[in-house]
């Protein structure tokens, strides 16, 4: 069963605290993306990385970090740089970059505490 | 950076009917994507369109893409309540930039 998958679905953030969204897909895709989407908008782009080992920033990468070590894996860092990250979390993939469908995930909703 | 803007916000309307969304770009695309997006949930792409194509049909869906308006319109024919959804262009700007720029999405309602 080929998709991409989440976790964990809800997650809580300490003031403070550095928290990592789970991303995979055994879709065989080179290219991976995460979005931000706040109520009622559409996605922003955080980062995005067109091959293993290699990313780039988004429009709005700050106070959020990333690494692709593998290709079927893209988690995506919150770190206590980012002082509102309260949202819903989107990553996708696509089988070699932008001009390609992409598929996406079910999706993380972060909530600070 | 917004490259689609979408238009309108919210659309509400009978089943049977059709249901058309609108969606302006800014720059040069290579190719317009309209995706799908239930309540708290991921997106689903529906139809992609190439910049040298200008209409294109899937099921119920029909996507026009005006290059020289640099505008596209999703009709959903015969619409049904499980349309209700929020609904997505994104845009892939000339140039391989290597990454879509999504707009902010027609909220549609459809009442049984």
């Amino acid at each position: 069963d080929g998709g991409i998958t989440q976790s964990p679905k809800y997650l809580f953030r300490k003031e403070g605290q550095n928290v990592t969204l789970s991303c995979e897909q055994n879709l065989n895709h080179d290219a991976m993306y995460w979005y931000r989407q706040d109520p009622g908008q559409g996605l922003r782009l955080i980062y995005y990385s067109q091959i293993v080992n290699d990313f780039q920033k988004g429009d709005i990468a700050e106070g959020y970090s990333v690494s692709r070590e593998k290709k079927e894996s893209f988690p995506l860092t919150v770190t206590s740089a980012q002082k509102n990250p309260t949202a819903f979390y989107l990553c996708a993939s696509s089988a070699t970059g932008a001009s390609e469908t992409q598929y996406f995930g079910p999706g993380t909703r972060l909530l600070v505490l | 950076s917004q490259q689609g803007e979408e238009d309108p916000q919210a659309l509400s309307i009978q089943e049977g009917e059709n249901a058309t969304m609108n969606c302006s770009y800014k720059t040069s695309i290579n190719n317009l994507q309209w995706y799908r997006q239930n309540s708290g949930r991921g997106l689903v792409h529906l139809i992609l369109i190439r910049s040298n194509e200008r209409e294109k049909h899937s099921g119920r869906l029909r996507v026009t893409l005006d290059t020289s308006k640099k505008s596209s319109s999703l009709l959903i024919t015969a619409s049904r309540a499980a349309d209700t959804a929020s609904y997505f262009c994104a845009t892939d700007a000339a140039g391989n930039t290597g990454k879509l720029i999504f707009g902010q999405g027609t909220t549609l309602q459809v009442k049984p």
